[in-house]
């Protein structure tokens, strides 16, 4: 199956300072997206991106299929970034979302 | 709010028994997903069902079973319940190859 591969597992940084994660995946996906899971375990969809690039405030990814990575950028980062960050992906066919193993963000006041 | 509903929000239960894990998904998608995340091993896909049959399994244990019902809620039993299924379960929803949506998610803890 697919194999999804996030770095760096974590990541402290002051508050204001911008920061670029990756996901690397093994083979080719119809579906990809980003999640933050917050202190208190939800789930926040970021961004459905299987290919291009998007843009949310301070959030943009960036998806390039043909070399199977992407990436999330956040920019001015809060207190409030902090938590976890999920990639997970799919491909058609397989009816299911394979998850990242996450990078974990810390940010300082 | 992401628009799908699970409940309860937490659960404790003892080793041994059985625990009933529901999901409503939002409305007009008829695919349920059911993940399990414990704090050792991630997000693991458990089961997938579409417009009430299941589409794919995943690593889910004989312990384990899910269905869909005709109204597409969808519940996830759990039985002879050990420690080491204390876990975070989520259920999502999207409609067919698109972006998936997650509930709030059950805290479950076996003591």
């Amino acid at each position: 199956g697919i194999q999804v591969e996030q770095s760096p597992p974590d990541l402290i940084l002051q508050e204001g300072a911008n920061s670029t994660l990756r996901c690397n995946f093994s083979d080719s996906v119809n579906n990809l997206q980003w999640f933050h899971q917050n202190p208190w375990g939800q789930l926040i969809n970021l961004f459905y991106i299987p290919s291009g690039t998007k843009q949310n405030g301070r959030l943009s990814a960036t998806t390039v299929a043909t070399e199977r990575y992407s990436l999330l950028y956040i920019s001015s980062s809060q207190t409030t970034d902090s938590g976890v960050y999920f990639c997970a992906v799919g491909s058609s066919g397989t009816y299911k979302y394979i998850f990242g193993t996450g990078t974990r963000l810390k940010v300082l006041a | 709010d992401s628009g799908v509903t699970q409940t309860p929000k937490h659960l404790i239960t003892a080793t041994g028994q059985r625990v009933t894990l529901r999901c409503s998904p939002r409305s007009g998608d008829l695919s349920v997903y059911w993940y399990q995340q414990s704090l050792d091993q991630g997000l693991q896909f458990l089961i997938h069902y579409y417009n009430g049959e299941e589409r794919a399994k995943g690593n889910i244990l004989e312990r384990f079973s899910a269905q869909q019902f005709p109204d597409l809620h969808s519940e996830l039993n759990l039985s002879s319940l050990e420690l080491g299924d204390s876990a975070l379960y989520f259920c999502a929803s999207n409609p067919v190859d698109t972006e998936a949506f997650f509930g709030q998610g059950t805290r479950l803890t076996v003591v």
